[in-house]
């Protein structure tokens, strides 16, 4: 049981490019969410998926979007990457959203150079 | 913006210690859930509590939750090395709440001497 499997675990970009993290989960979780975790500010929401088909902003969406492939799938995707954007990105999912348990996976360190 | 607040930032305590951190919230809560994150690692899991529920244990860990205070805190006994990570508090909007999102604090950074 992989659990949370997210891809790539490192990446470094240069400003501008674009790139797609991918997550998957394999406990059949309805809610997905992508964080960012910068030093001294803890997590911070960028996107959520609540179910299948619906996703929504979090906290710090601008200069990201989100897909729901599929209820295992939920991949975030930075159209032009910005040095802002340089953090670590956790996926997460729950069961029963924010009155459960989320799970993450291991995390993808991003540098934008 | 955050939530939940941890206090203190950082502890380092000696190997069989206790380790007490608190997490002070400002809406009303449906949970308040503790996890543990070892460095450059995901969030693990650590406690759940529910708003009507006063103190909860599992094993080395014990989480009491105020509401009338809005706070938590989490002591884990009898510390080891192994204990060493960060340790945040996350909470789960009341029912009727607009969202379906935990808010994170900004974690306390446990160091604990062998």
């Amino acid at each position: 049981n992989a659990g949370v499997t997210q891809t790539p675990k490192f990446q470094v970009l240069k400003t501008g490019q674009s790139m797609t993290l991918q997550c998957a989960q394999d406990m059949n979780h309805n809610s997905m969410y992508w964080y960012r975790q910068d030093p001294g500010m803890g997590l911070r929401l960028i996107y959520y998926s609540a179910s299948e088909g619906t996703t929504d902003k979090g906290e710090v969406p601008n200069g990201y979007n989100v897909s729901r492939l599929n209820k295992r799938e939920f991949s975030l995707r930075l159209e032009s990457a910005a040095p802002s954007q340089t953090s670590v990105y956790f996926c997460a999912s729950s069961l029963q959203g924010a009155w459960g348990i989320q799970y993450f996976g291991a995390g993808t360190r991003l540098s934008v150079l | 913006s955050q939530q939940g607040e941890e206090d203190p930032q950082a502890l380092s305590i000696q190997e069989g210690e206790n380790a007490t951190m608190n997490c002070s919230y400002k809406t009303s809560i449906n949970n308040l859930q503790w996890y543990r994150q070892n460095s450059g690692r995901g969030l693990v899991h650590l406690i759940l509590i529910r708003s009507n529920e006063r103190e909860k244990h599992s094993g080395r860990l014990r989480v009491t939750l105020d509401t009338s205070k809005k706070s938590s805190s989490l002591l884990i006994t009898a510390s080891r090395a192994a204990d060493t990570a960060s340790y945040f508090c996350a909470t789960g909007p009341s029912r009727g709440g607009a969202t379906n999102k935990l808010i994170f604090g900004t974690g306390t950074l446990l160091a604990v001497q062998p």
